[in-house]
């Protein structure tokens, strides 16, 4: 059974910092890992996608690295703005036969202060 | 935001009474998910559809059914409603190729 595991669960930063979130895996047998941010209240918005056979994804100030054998990948955020604040989780998509299933950690709920 | 919508966005339910809650794409998305989403525990898959009247169970599918009839619709269903249930619920989409889509949740409680 596939358990993702993100560090830290949060995470206080003053603005304008430079900032990695952590996601690990057991089974190393992904598709594709997914981050996405979740703000109160709010839905899943998906923010970077990296299939298995690459090595990172870049969208403007996000960098997500993946290392498939040792089951790791990170979120790195640069230069942090008090609108980066929500919760960021991170999923895994199991491959297994013809069907896929998304498997996602407990998130780190991310503070950035003025 | 994507074309997913989920319907109702809230809804307040006695124990024991059937409750359906539905969701709609207009992605054209394979895959279609439900997963339940609760303090401490994360968000925690419920049953997923792999294709039109394919569904396949989660991590937590007990006291949950669903059915998926046509590509755009996959409805999740609680028999009969327990505490246990309260909770919010979330559709979510994939095409199996591009990143997944999530709808803004139904908040269910159980009384």
């Amino acid at each position: 059974k596939q358990e993702v595991t993100q560090i830290p669960a949060a995470l206080s930063v003053p603005e304008g910092e430079n900032l990695v979130l952590n996601c690990s895996f057991t089974d190393s047998a992904i598709y594709n890992l997914q981050w996405f941010r979740q703000d109160p209240g709010k839905g899943l918005t998906s923010l970077l996608l990296i299939q298995s056979s690459q090595r990172e994804q870049t969208s403007g100030r996000l960098n997500a690295s993946l290392d498939k054998s040792s089951g790791r990948s990170t979120l790195y955020i640069a230069a942090s703005q008090p609108g980066d604040s929500a919760t960021y989780l991170c999923a895994v998509e199991n491959s297994g036969g013809s069907n896929y299933k998304l498997t996602f950690g407990k998130g780190t709920l991310l503070t950035v202060n003025p | 935001d994507a074309g997913i919508t989920q319907s109702p966005r809230h809804k307040v339910t006695e124990t024991g009474t059937p409750v359906t809650l539905r969701c709609h794409q207009t992605e054209n998305h394979r895959y279609m998910y439900w997963y339940r989403q609760d303090p401490g525990h994360g968000l925690r898959l419920i049953h997923y559809s792999y294709g039109v009247k394919d569904t396949d169970k989660g991590e937590v599918s007990d006291g949950y059914s669903v059915s998926r009839s046509k590509t755009e619709d996959f409805l999740l269903t609680l028999e009969s409603a327990t505490s246990s249930q309260t909770s919010v619920y979330f559709c979510a989409t994939w095409s199996g190729e591009t990143e997944a889509f999530f709808g803004q949740g139904t908040r269910l409680t159980v009384v």
